[in-house]
Parts: C-alpha cells; structure tokens; sequence
C-alpha cells in the first residue's frame, strides 16, 4: 500500500500565483484534512473532509479551497499565493477514529 | 474557545528514566486523544490512541493515560533511549469533531 502520497515534495510560487497540492490515500478512510506546520510550531488545521462531497473549515482556512469528489483524493488549493503562505503542508487520513496517516509534506515557498 | 495544551518547553531527560509529557484540554471533553511522534522533516506518526473511557493503554516501552477529572492526559517513555529523541504530539476531536493538534513536546534523551 503507498498510504497517503502528496505531491509535490517542494514548491516555490511568486506571491499572486495558484496552485494545486495533490493527496491520495489508498486505505478507504473516511476522514482526510490539510494541516500548516510554521518554523518550530505545531500543525494547523486548514481544511478536512468526512467523507466525499462534504468539507469543513478548520483554524486557518483563509485563502485555500478545497474539494473532495472521490474518497481517494484531497486537493489544496491556493487560491493567489501570499509570502504568509509559506509552510509545510501535511495531508492526513484516516478512520473516524482510528490513527491519522500523514503524507510526507510539501515545502511551499512564496516570494 | 476549546484548546488542546502541550508544555512547549523541551524535556531534557537522561537516557534510562522515563519522560513524563502532558496533554491538557479545556472546555470540551473529548471521546478519544491520540499521540504521535514527529521528526524533523517529517509527518507525525500515530503511536497510541486511548478513550474516554479507558485509562491507561500501552504499546512496549510507551503508556498512556486519560483522566478525564483533570481534562488531562499524560504519555511515557519508559526505558527511555536517545532514539526516542523526537517531538511527540496530542491531537483530539473537538465538539464538532474537528481534529486539533497540541503544540508539541520535545523530548531529547542524553546518554
């Protein structure tokens, strides 16, 4: 099984531009969320998911989208990429209970 | 508001003892708390899960524990070797099942 897999790894995007982090999990969770870990900070929720077609915000969801049209996939959008944005971005899932898994994180640079 | 608290002051411990971390929460009670470890660079990964109604559980050298009186959970290393040199973490669901991370422990094992 490859678990949770987000691509890409790194990023570097000038302030205004968009993109899209990808996260796929293959273990049929239900659950799947979006966290941010600043420099020496713990992880933020941004956006999670309980199943597909249903999203939720979480702490920090100002300036990302997101969508959930399959179980399998879990896309984070930014929308118009500020030099705040700048972070590790983890995507998790798992069951309603059960352990998270994580992904292996994006490092996003906005300059 | 309902927050998830961790001692963010690095735990310094000698190798052999047992390091004692904290995980409180106020103003809400959680049916689960789970703990993970995280290295830099990397995703946490799950290490236990205990429920409410539970009061300790253990997994080799690791225990945990709920007191659901005190809104306070606590994690141990026992044995503890320079290996389990990491930051370890408390997440739970809030009343409306968002999952929120603590801020994080670090634990540092001397020889």
């Amino acid at each position: 099984n490859a678990g949770v897999t987000q691509t890409p790894k790194f990023q570097v995007l000038k302030t205004g531009q968009s993109m899209t982090l990808q996260c796929a999990q293959d273990m049929n969770h239900e659950y799947m969320s979006w966290y941010r870990q600043d420099p020496g900070m713990g992880l933020r929720l941004i956006h999670y998911s309980v199943g597909a077609g249903i999203t939720d915000q979480g702490e920090v969801p100002n300036g990302y989208n997101v969508s959930r049209s399959t179980t399998e996939d879990f896309p984070l959008r930014l929308l118009s990429a500020a030099p705040s944005q700048t972070s590790v971005y983890f995507c998790a899932s798992s069951t309603r209970q059960g352990g998270a898994f994580f992904g292996q994180g994006t490092r996003l640079t906005v300059v | 508001s309902q927050k998830i608290e961790q001692n963010s002051e690095a735990l310094n411990i000698q190798e052999g003892k047992t390091a004692t971390l904290t995980c409180n929460y106020t103003n809400y009670s959680p049916a689960y708390l789970q703990w993970y470890r995280q290295d830099p660079g990397r995703g946490p990964v799950f290490l236990l899960l205990i429920r409410e109604n539970e009061k300790e559980k253990r997994k080799e050298r690791l225990k945990v524990t709920f007191d659901t009186t005190l809104k306070q959970s606590l994690f141990h290393i026992t044995a503890s070797q320079p290996a389990d040199s990491a930051t370890y973490l408390c997440l739970s669901p809030d009343s409306w099942g968002k999952l929120q991370f603590g801020a994080g422990t670090q634990v540092v094992v001397t020889p």
